[in-house]
């Protein structure tokens, strides 16, 4: 089976960093996944790791820890549109052909101007 | 751009109706999967489908069924619908082995 562990809630400023970290034990890992959800809607895809390391992309980046069961989603330069739930989603291998995602209970981060 | 449609956004439905939850997605993916979130439990898989007439069971599937007769469509069936089902309910898709895309959610209650 999956744990995976994230804090509830984080409250940042305009214009700040926020680090969230999510940790995991898994039985099976083949990548991690960062979803954003703003409230009311769908889960939107923000990022994916399978190798350790950060990966960038423009405001946002992800890092991955394999060895630790550790990864954090970086968001810079916040703006008041980044308020919402952030996933952390680990990918396991369920049978050849598909490959399941847990999900951790998600972060809300409130943005204040 | 994927897109992934769910038959209602709201639904209330009374305690032993038979409820179905349809979604249809229009990229030919091989794999979708039902979803339920509540608050403080993040999303919990309830059943997925890596094939046509392909079903396998998620973590919670007890209460629940599904069908898959056609590629771009998987309905979820909820065979006498009760209090502890109302939640939102989330249906994804995706391409062998990468990123699910969502569809926008149904909210049902069940009274």
């Amino acid at each position: 089976g999956q744990n995976i562990d994230q804090p509830t809630e984080m409250t940042a400023t305009e214009g700040a960093i926020v680090q969230i970290n999510c940790t995991y034990q898994t039985s099976g890992f083949n990548g991690l996944f960062w979803y954003q959800q703003h409230a009311g809607e769908a889960p939107t895809f923000l990022s994916y790791n399978v190798l350790d390391g950060l990966e960038e992309k423009g405001r946002f980046s992800s890092f991955l820890s394999r060895s630790k069961g550790y990864s954090y989603l970086l968001l810079k330069e916040l703006q008041m549109k980044d308020s919402a739930s952030y996933l952390c989603a680990v990918k396991g291998r369920a049978l050849d052909n598909d490959y399941k995602l847990s999900f951790g209970a998600g972060t809300t981060v409130t943005v204040r101007a | 751009d994927v897109k992934v449609t769910q038959s209602s956004r709201y639904l209330v439905k009374r305690t032993g109706e038979k409820v179905f939850l349809e979604c249809v997605q229009d990229m030919d993916h091989e794999n979708m999967f039902w979803y339920r979130q509540d608050p403080g439990l993040g999303l919990r898989l309830i059943y997925f489908s890596y094939d046509v007439k392909m079903k396998e069971k998620g973590d919670i599937p007890e209460g629940y069924s599904v069908s898959r007769e056609k590629k771009e469509r998987f309905s979820l069936i909820l065979e006498s619908a009760s209090t502890n089902q109302t939640s939102m309910y989330l249906c994804a898709s995706s391409p062998q082995g990468n990123e699910q895309f969502f569809g926008p959610g149904t909210r049902l209650t069940v009274l």
